[in-house]
């Protein structure tokens, strides 16, 4: 299993360009999330996905689009980059909703620079 | 409104040091489940440990150690005897109850303490 990937691992864009992060999973979890981390904020939510089909907004939605057209693949878009969306966007996965909260399985991140 | 507050920014100690990181949380829900993540300078999160709000053993694993303290809403995380393996910056995270959220799992972050181990 290769877990939680995400594509690119660096990008830099200019301002006002637009760009799509690719989240991919292989291990059949029902629920995706994008998060943003940046210096002294800790990670926050931008998106989620509680299975195919489905979106909601997180804390800091805006400027952000997404999709889950495919159960193991979480996009997330930015129709116009602007500087403050550089940042480190990790995504991450849960098996299935259950009893418990599983943990959260992250992938390595994304390192976003907008100029 | 949930919240976590890491308030040491940044700590250093000398190797062989124990050390301890606090967290602190504010939830209304009475349900609801405590990790601790770590982010070593390579970038990656890995998950430490998940605890639930119902169970307020102390759990020890090898040099790592948690407190957790529903009466204070703390649940800190000592390393006995540090290494400088452990240098990293440390996340404490809560998520909503399954009853006011529908269990969608979402995690709320604290801000998190870089732990420097200074050989």
């Amino acid at each position: 299993n290769a877990g939680v990937t995400q594509t690119p691992k660096f990008r830099v864009l200019k301002t006002g360009q637009s760009m799509t992060l690719l989240c991919a999973q292989d291990m059949n979890h029902e629920y995706m999330y994008w998060y943003r981390q940046d210096p002294g904020m800790g990670l926050r939510l931008i998106h989620y996905s509680v299975g195919e089909g489905t979106t909601a907004k997180g804390e800091v939605p805006d400027g952000y689009n997404v999709s889950r057209l495919k159960k193991q693949n979480f996009l997330l878009g930015l129709e116009s980059a602007a500087p403050s969306q550089t940042s480190v966007y990790f995504c991450a996965s849960v098996p299935s909703r259950g009893t418990l909260p599983y943990e959260q399985y992250f992938g390595p991140g994304t390192r976003l620079t907008v100029t | 409104a949930q919240k976590v507050t890491q308030a040491q920014t940044e700590i250093s100690v000398v190797e062989k040091e124990d050390v301890t990181l606090d967290c602190v949380y504010e939830t209304r829900d009475t349900t609801y489940y405590l990790f601790w993540y770590k982010q070593p300078p390579s970038g990656e999160l890995v998950f430490l440990i998940r605890r639930n709000s119902f169970d307020e053993q102390n759990e020890i694993s090898g040099r790592y150690s948690w407190n957790f303290q529903k009466s204070t809403s703390s649940f800190n995380f000592t390393i006995t005897a540090s290494q400088v393996v452990d240098s990293a910056v440390y996340f404490c995270a809560l998520s909503e109850g399954l009853i006011s959220n529908f269990g969608n799992e979402k995690l709320t972050f604290g801000t998190g303490t870089r732990l420097t181990i200074i050989p």
